[in-house]
């Protein structure tokens, strides 16, 4: 079965660092997502995106963050300027057309600002 | 969105049935009803999805009353490698790109 790849598993990172997550979504699929998770929190909503543009974004993305899907594979998360408070699972998902349809997310990367 | 209620955790034993029910008494006519299960340090994952009655697959069961206010997710016989959280999620029919609001879930803890 395809699966949303990320890397890395994991990433450590000084604080004002700028970081750069990776995800593979699953190649037929049309629409991208980022989500996090704080340690012990709900999985909280980044940003979706669709036909190369953001479709919605959440107030947890804020102008620090940024998304791109530089090739016909690759769907990035930058975060330009890293805070503590970034800490987190990032998790990339991925869906076919149509609203109903389930979205299929990575592992995540397991993000530590220091 | 419509908002979905259901119990913080509960505990079961291999082999039994285990029943989560989630309350959605605000969900609209074109919603649809779908739930997720997360393991320890993995991505949530699509269990199943339905509108109204029944809908099965080889993971579980989903019965939905015909007020559609609840819902039901039932895992037959459960074993050790079924802990994990549980998402009741509500997802209008006609949103493209619809991002998922997650609650806090049903941990579920499967005993020997």
């Amino acid at each position: 079965e395809p699966e949303v790849t990320q890397t890395p598993s994991h990433q450590v990172t000084q604080m004002g660092q700028e970081v750069i997550l990776r995800c593979v979504p699953i190649s037929n699929h049309l629409y991208f997502y980022w989500y996090r998770q704080i340690l012990g929190q709900k999985v909280e909503f980044l940003v979706s995106f669709y036909n190369n543009e953001i479709s919605e974004k959440s107030e947890i993305f804020d102008d620090q963050f940024s998304v791109e899907r530089p090739d016909g594979s690759n769907f990035t998360l930058k975060i330009r300027s890293t805070k503590l408070e970034d800490s987190a699972m990032y998790f990339c998902a991925s869906s076919e057309q149509g609203s109903l349809r389930p979205q299929h997310f990575g592992d995540g990367t397991r993000l530590s600002i220091l | 969105l419509a908002k979905t209620t259901q119990p913080i955790s509960m505990d079961s034993y291999e082999g039994q049935e285990v029943n989560i029910t989630c309350s959605h008494n605000n969900i609209a006519t074109n919603d649809y009803i779908t739930w997720y299960q997360q393991f320890p340090s993995q991505g949530p994952r699509f269990i199943i999805q339905g509108y109204k009655t029944k809908v099965t697959n080889e993971v579980a069961s989903l019965f939905i009353p015909a007020d559609r206010k609840s819902s039901t997710l039932s895992l037959p016989r459960v074993s050790l490698s079924d802990t994990a959280v549980y998402y009741c999620l509500v997802n209008p029919l006609y949103s493209s790109a619809s991002k998922i609001i997650f609650g806090s879930g049903t941990r579920l803890s499967i005993r020997p």
